[in-house]
């Protein structure tokens, strides 16, 4: 089957980086998203990564290595803002896409 | 630009009632739309999902059904609600430039 793992939480500091890693298991995907969710609020997309590599938009990057069944985001200059929940989510294909159970980020000043 | 829509925001309903949600976008023609059920503290839960009118695939068997009348209409029903379908319900429909998944704001369900 396919599934995904990421920390249940993760607390950092404002100003600080922090990363956020997902793994996965699967026979074959597309690629690899992150959304970020507020509290009460609908899922936002962050980034995609299709391919190996580091993708960078602002202060959040995704990596994705596919040999390691393995990607992450990474946060920087932390703000308060930044505290939500985070998913990492396979498109599998077939129009599909199976989510993680999210990572809960608190940024603490 | 696309606009989703999701009503309603929030719905308390007795365990055997009926339900109907709705879920329409706007801005955008022949989406692939999606149902979605989180609930408390976990991740999103694929129910459905449809590529065309009248086009559904269930990725969960249990007592819900999904309809697609138009276009861009997405609906959601139960004809017996039952106390585990509680749940944050999201509607969502896909862009064509890469694999983002556009939420609406979701219906917040709780079956008493």
């Amino acid at each position: 089957g396919q599934s995904l793992e990421q920390p249940s939480e993760v607390t950092a500091v404002e100003g600080a980086i922090v990363q956020i890693n997902c793994t996965y298991q699967t026979s074959g995907f597309y690629g690899l998203s992150w959304y970020q969710q507020h509290d009460g609020g609908a899922p936002t997309f962050l980034s995609y990564n299709a391919l190996d590599g580091l993708e960078e938009t602002g202060r959040f990057s995704s990596f994705l290595s596919r040999s390691d069944s393995y990607g992450y985001l990474l946060l920087q200059e932390l703000q308060m803002k930044d505290s939500a929940s985070y998913f990492c989510a396979l498109n599998t294909g077939g129009f599909k896409t199976i989510f993680g159970a999210g990572t809960r980020l608190f940024v603490k000043a | 630009s696309q606009t989703i829509h999701q009503w309603p925001a929030t719905l308390v309903q007795p365990v055997g009632s009926p339900l109907s949600l709705e879920c329409t976008v706007e801005g955008t023609s022949n989406p692939n739309l999606y149902w979605y059920r989180q609930a408390a503290g976990r991740g999103l839960q694929l129910l459905f999902y449809s590529v065309g009118i009248g086009q559904i695939s269930s990725e969960v068997p249990q007592n819900l059904s999904a309809s697609r009348p138009q276009d861009r209409q997405f609906i959601l029903s139960s004809k017996k609600l039952l106390l585990s379908d509680s749940g944050f319900y999201l509607c969502a429909w896909v862009g064509t430039e890469v694999d983002e998944q556009f939420f609406g704001p979701g219906t917040r369900l709780t079956v008493l």
